[in-house]
């Protein structure tokens, strides 16, 4: 039961650089969603999808794309790094009923 | 727009004592949930507890229990016989019942981190 796996757990960039943060669930979730989480800030929504081919943006988008091309998948590209995106990623899906489940999560540090 | 707040960035509990952390939220919706997460040093997001809130009688899981007042927009976690594994960071959530577009979106407030001294 992996349930939703989230990689990787670490990850340091240079400035400008870019990358993609996987995320895969098993669980048949429609809801799939990513969060950054940042001190005193709590967990703040980056861009989330409603199911397979729709995404939309959350509170913090700039600087991120998704997308959701099947059920399970909804990987988090960075399109340029900057030190500001230093932060601690999180996926999490859900369906209408359940709680939301969460990776393990990823800590990016931009150089 | 809904919102979340924690009014306790941090608390301290004495280990085998109650502590309770507060959490108040501001919706006009009538139907929704509320959650309690718990992150530990390990960084993982664990479900402590869920509330709906067309449910009157409030939730239990062992030693965490919860007091949601809807009138008033509340909802304390109480842990009680804190133990040392206690210790994280606890985030209070919000989520709309009625699914749809952005709201379905879980709502966090900033966390409270807990202590629990031996």
């Amino acid at each position: 039961n992996a349930g939703v796996t989230q990689t990787p757990k670490f990850q340091v960039l240079k400035t400008g650089q870019s990358m993609t943060l996987q995320c895969a669930q098993d669980m048949n979730h429609e809801y799939m969603s990513w969060y950054r989480q940042d001190p005193g800030m709590g967990l703040r929504l980056i861009h989330y999808s409603v199911g397979a081919g729709i995404t939309d943006q959350g509170e913090v988008p700039n600087g991120y794309n998704v997308s959701r091309s099947t059920t399970e998948d909804f990987p988090l590209r960075l399109l340029s790094a900057a030190p500001s995106q230093t932060s601690v990623y999180f996926c999490a899906s859900h369906s209408v009923n359940t709680e939301a489940f969460f990776g393990q999560g990823t800590r990016l540090t931009v150089v | 727009a809904q919102t979340v707040t924690q009014s306790q960035p941090e608390m301290s509990v004495q280990e085998a004592e109650t502590v309770t952390l507060s959490c108040t939220y501001d919706t006009s919706e009538s139907d929704y949930y509320l959650f309690w997460y718990k992150q530990p040093p390990s960084r993982q997001m664990i479900l402590v507890i869920r509330q709906e809130a067309y449910k009157q009688q409030n939730a239990t899981e062992n030693r965490f229990s919860v007091n949601f007042q809807k009138a008033a927009k509340s909802f304390s976690l109480k842990i009680s016989d804190s133990q040392l594994g206690d210790a994280a960071m606890y985030f209070c959530a919000y989520r709309d019942m009625n699914y749809g577009g952005s709201q379905g979106n879980l709502i966090f407030g900033k966390g409270t981190k807990l202590s629990v001294k031996p």
